[in-house]
């Protein structure tokens, strides 16, 4: 148990339909964050979340909307995805003032 | 623009030999040096980390070494172990603490 729970662990879903990522941390951590990775890729930033208020959107296309409800839970909200979009979705939360982020198992998400 | 570089994708080394990852970076305001292990399947593990007031920081196997006038930073594991076969991500923060990733170092540890 990481402290950052993910779920769930694996998805695939057709291009037409609507799911969502959620993200827990129970760790009192104030900011949670979306990264994306692909294969040989470095990990991506997709959001950046402050307590609650969005601080950071990395240029991410409008098919991925973030939700953050309070410090403890993360949402991705995903639409009309594309095969391309399939990786592997961590969510990691850290500390004010402590470097270094806690992640969750990811998502692995296949589009199809 | 990538400011973190792991030029070796991958590394094979002998069970019990050393294992030898690089990192390079650019960004100078970069203060804070972390190396994250992955196995696959799970998301990253923190594995050790290093300040900028430091060269170098050890913990059992696992040794990184800051060359801040090269933007350079290695990560020695001795002896190597089987275990030790996973992605290594180095990352580096300046004081917001918002992590640059490189785009790891896949290490496999041979019997």
């Amino acid at each position: 148990e990481t402290g950052v729970t993910q779920t769930p662990r694996h998805l695939v879903m057709g291009m037409t339909n609507k799911k969502s990522l959620k993200c827990e941390q129970h760790l009192g951590h104030n900011a949670m964050y979306w990264y994306k990775q692909s294969a040989k890729k470095p990990l991506e930033l997709m959001f950046v979340y402050n307590f609650k208020e969005q601080t950071e959107n990395n240029s991410v296309p409008s098919r991925f909307s973030p939700e953050c409800p309070n410090s403890s839970h993360l949402f991705l909200h995903l639409h009309t995805l594309q095969p391309e979009d399939s990786a592997l979705y961590l969510c990691a939360s850290s500390a004010r003032d402590t470097p270094g982020y806690t992640f969750g198992s990811g998502t692995r998400l296949t589009v199809v | 623009d990538q400011q973190v570089k792991q030029n070796s994708p991958s590394l094979s080394v002998q069970e019990g030999r050393i294992s030898i990852l690089n990192c390079d970076y650019t960004n100078s305001m970069f203060d804070y040096f972390l190396w994250y292990k992955k196995y696959p399947a799970e998301g990253p593990t923190f594995l050790i980390s290093i300040s900028s007031i430091k060269d170098k920081n050890e913990d059992g196997r696992f040794t990184v070494f800051l060359n801040k006038s090269a933007k350079h930073l290695s990560l020695h594991i001795v002896p190597s172990q089987p275990g030790d076969s996973a992605v290594y991500f180095c990352a580096a923060t300046s004081n917001d603490y918002k992590l640059s990733f490189g785009a790891g170092t896949t290490v496999t540890v041979r019997a």
